[in-house]
């Protein structure tokens, strides 16, 4: 499979709890990006990898928002405490390094569907 | 004001008929420009760049205006299958490099 994967698909939590995505990049992709979607809403960004190094966050990632891309391959996004307001698509995306002067549109995976009850 | 802002619709269109929408962005800086779909509880997809002087992928052309800061799509012969949200999507350039930001959407839904 050569798309990017995201795992799981949908998760149920209790408010409270902590929850723990994971995704898996295209492998020549250097760039990995976590995304938040609501319903009826455009896609927000949340924060974005080169390599191991996080190199953006967004306001929106408050403290109980954690990312992590240890090898440069496969990414992490921890929530801990879940809260109601939570509840969201998780989007990841990758990309290559775009190159001078040009930028590439992003693949994503399918997403993680997170509600908190 | 939102980045990127897009008519919400729903675009309601005849088989077989012509439906155009645009986009606005804020941000003068930005150089890249794209046109995602995203089907029902799907995760967006690359429809389309959009470039300077306007292109054509089959039924669907893109036009950008820098001057008015805005982006276009224009489906012709539309299909049942282009029945979808499509995001305006823009990037801004830099030291902190490809990040895309989405418009919220404009929902089409094309009916027999």
């Amino acid at each position: 499979d050569t798309g990017v994967s995201q795992d799981p698909r949908h998760k149920i939590t209790k408010r409270g709890q902590n929850v723990t995505f994971r995704c898996d990049p295209i492998s020549e992709h250097n760039r990995l990006y976590w995304y938040r979607q609501t319903l009826g809403q455009g896609p927000e960004f949340l924060t974005y990898f080169q390599n191991e190094a996080q190199l953006e966050k967004s306001r929106l990632l408050s403290d109980r928002f954690s990312a992590e891309r240890p090898k440069g391959s496969f990414s992490t996004l921890e929530i801990q405490r879940t809260e109601q307001g939570d509840s969201a698509m998780y989007l990841c995306a990758s990309s290559p390094v775009p190159g001078q002067g040009s930028s590439y549109g992003y693949t994503f995976g399918s997403g993680t569907r997170l509600t908190v009850v | 004001r939102k980045e990127v802002e897009q008519d919400p619709g729903p675009f309601n269109v005849p088989e077989g008929a012509t439906v155009a929408f645009n986009c606005t962005y804020s941000n003068s800086a930005s150089q890249s420009f794209f046109w995602y779909r995203q089907d029902c509880r799907k995760e967006p997809k690359l429809l389309m760049s959009v470039y300077s002087s306007g292109n054509e992928d089959g039924r669907f052309t893109a036009q950008l205006n820098r001057a008015s800061q805005y982006i276009s799509l224009l489906i012709r012969d539309s299909k049942l299958s282009d029945s979808a949200t499509y995001l305006c999507v823009v990037n801004m350039l830099g030291a902190a490099g490809n990040k895309l930001t989405f418009g919220g959407g404009t929902r089409v839904l094309v009916k027999p």
